[in-house]
């Protein structure tokens, strides 16, 4: 069954301090992996687009990685307006003439001042 | 440009009442996604649109209908509302993508229903 994974649920962490959030996949023919941030209360803001494994993309103070299995997105030296909730959504085969769009369920990012 | 924009942004229903939530986008794109997010959930589709006058069923229809008779507009209706369809509502869009079938989605603001 196809399935995306974030972990973790939920992280805290202080100002300036590095970390990681995980996006575990199992789907048949990846096409494309999203990363999209969510503030409360709003829609989701699309961030990157990955295409295949190896790839990276920046923007300010995020990475995104694209293994054969998992994406990282990295954050370095975070400040409290990236607290947000971090979505991670693949984009696979459904049939021959259509795709499907699976959504992780996404970390809670908290930065403390 | 307003990008997709959502009405209402809160209703309250009781058991069995009906409405249609709007959606409306001014991108041009052809593709339209009705979604419910539920705590502990993540986003799950309903119904999406490839093009005007084209609907198909995501991974939660039931109880929901949709038309898209305009291209920026796609309509989300509940018949018949049932507690259990308590969620936040997002519409997305997105462009078929010049590089092939990838494309990202662009949201609307959301539309919180509540069931009573």
């Amino acid at each position: 069954e196809d399935q995306v994974t974030q972990s973790p649920e939920a992280l805290r962490l202080q100002e300036g301090e590095s970390s990681s959030l995980n996006c575990s996949y199992t789907v048949s023919g990846l096409r494309g992996l999203f990363w999209y941030r969510q503030d409360p209360g709003k829609g989701p803001e699309f961030l990157f687009t990955l295409y295949s494994a190896g790839e990276e993309k920046e923007k300010e103070r995020l990475k995104a990685t694209l293994t054969k299995k998992e994406s990282f997105l990295h954050i370095t030296a975070p400040k409290p307006e990236d607290s947000a909730t971090y979505l991670c959504a693949v984009q696979a085969p459904q049939d021959s003439s259509a795709s499907k769009i699976i959504f992780g369920s996404g970390t809670r990012l908290s930065i403390r001042p | 440009n307003a990008g997709v924009t959502q009405t209402p942004k809160f209703r309250v229903l009781k058991t069995g009442q009906s409405m249609t939530l709007l959606c409306a986008q001014d991108m041009n794109h052809e593709y339209m996604y009705w979604y419910r997010q539920d705590p502990g959930m993540g986003l799950r589709l309903i119904h999406y649109s490839v093009g005007e006058g084209t609907t198909a069923k995501g991974e939660v229809p039931d109880g929901y209908n949709v038309s898209r008779l305009k291209k920026q507009n796609f309509l989300l209706g509940l018949e018949s509302a049932a507690p259990s369809q308590t969620s936040v509502y997002f519409c997305a869009s997105s462009s078929r993508g010049a590089g092939g079938p990838v494309h990202e989605q662009y949201f609307g603001p959301g539309t919180r229903l509540t069931v009573t």
